[in-house]
C-alpha cells in the first residue's frame, strides 16, 4: 500500500517566492494534518482537516501561510512570499476514521529559503 | 492546556544496553497515551499505545505502562541496537472530537556498537 506521499521532497527558493508543497493522503483517511519540524521550535502542528474540512488552523503562523484541501486526495501547503525563517521540513500525516490518534506521516518536503 | 514533557536527550548508550526515556504529561480527563518514533530522514511513525490506566503498550522490544497516578508513560527496552538510534516522541490524545496529538519535545538515542 502507497503511504503519504509528499512532494516536492526538497525545495530551495529564495526569499519573495511562492512555494507551493503537496501532500496526496492514503486511501481512505479522513483526517489530514501538516506539520512543521525545526531544530529550534521542534514539531509544529499548522492545521489539520476532517473530511476536506479545515478544523484547526491556530498553529498557522501567519498570513502568509493557506492550506487547502480541496479533495479528499490532495492537499496543499502555500507559503506567499516565502522567508528564510520558513526553513524546515514540513510533514503531511493523515488517519483513519476513528483513529485519529495512529498519524501516519509523509517522508516530508525539506524547504529552504535563501 | 494539555502537555508532555520528557527527558532531554541526547541520551548515548552501548549496544544491549537497558533504555528508559521518561515522559509525564498534564491533562484533563483520560487521554490516551503514544510513542511515536522518527529515524533518520524520515516521518513520524507510530511506535506503541495505551488507550486507559495500567495498560502497557508493546512494539518491537519496546514497552511503556499508562500510570495514571504519577501521570507518566516511560519508554523502555531491555536491550538497544545501533538500529534504534532515533529521535523518540511521547504523545496524548485527550479523544472526543479532537484529532489533534500533543507532542512532547522528543528525545534523540543514539546507540554506540
Amino acid at each position: 500500500d502507497a503511504g503519504v506521499i509528499q512532494s516536492p521532497r526538497h525545495e530551495v527558493t529564495e526569499m519573495g517566492q511562492e512555494v507551493t508543497l503537496r501532500c496526496k493522503p492514503i486511501s481512505g483517511h479522513d483526517y489530514l494534518f501538516w506539520y512543521r519540524q525545526t531544530m529550534m521550535r521542534g514539531l509544529e502542528l499548522l492545521i489539520y482537516f476532517n473530511n476536506n474540512v479545515p478544523i484547526d488552523d491556530s498553529g498557522m503562523p501567519e498570513d502568509r501561510f493557506s492550506a487547502k484541501m480541496p479533495n479528499a486526495s490532495f492537499s496543499t501547503l502555500k507559503i506567499q512570499p516565502s522567508e528564510p525563517r520558513d526553513s524546515a521540513v514540513y510533514f503531511c500525516a493523515s488517519s483513519p476514521p476513528d483513529r485519529e490518534y495512529e498519524q501516519y506521516f509523509g517522508p516530508g518536503t525539506r524547504l529552504t529559503v535563501t | 492546556g494539555d502537555s508532555v514533557t520528557q527527558m532531554e536527550g541526547p541520551v548515548t548508550l552501548s549496544e544491549e544496553a537497558f533504555l528508559t526515556i521518561n515522559c509525564t504529561y498534564t491533562a484533563t480527563g483520560y487521554p490516551s497515551l503514544f510513542w511515536y518514533v522518527q529515524y533518520p530522514g524520515e516521518g513520524l511513525q507510530l511506535l506503541l499505545k495505551a488507550t486507559k490506566a495500567d495498560d502497557k503498550g508493546s512494539n518491537k522490544g519496546f514497552e511503556a505502562t499508562y500510570r495514571k497516578e504519577t501521570t507518566s508513560f516511560h519508554l523502555e527496552k531491555g536491550s538497544v541496537q545501533v538500529s534504534d538510534s532515533a529521535v523518540y516522541f511521547c504523545a496524548l490524545h485527550r479523544g472526543g472530537n479532537t484529532g489533534k496529538l500533543i507532542f512532547g519535545q522528543g528525545t534523540t538515542l543514539q546507540v554506540k556498537p
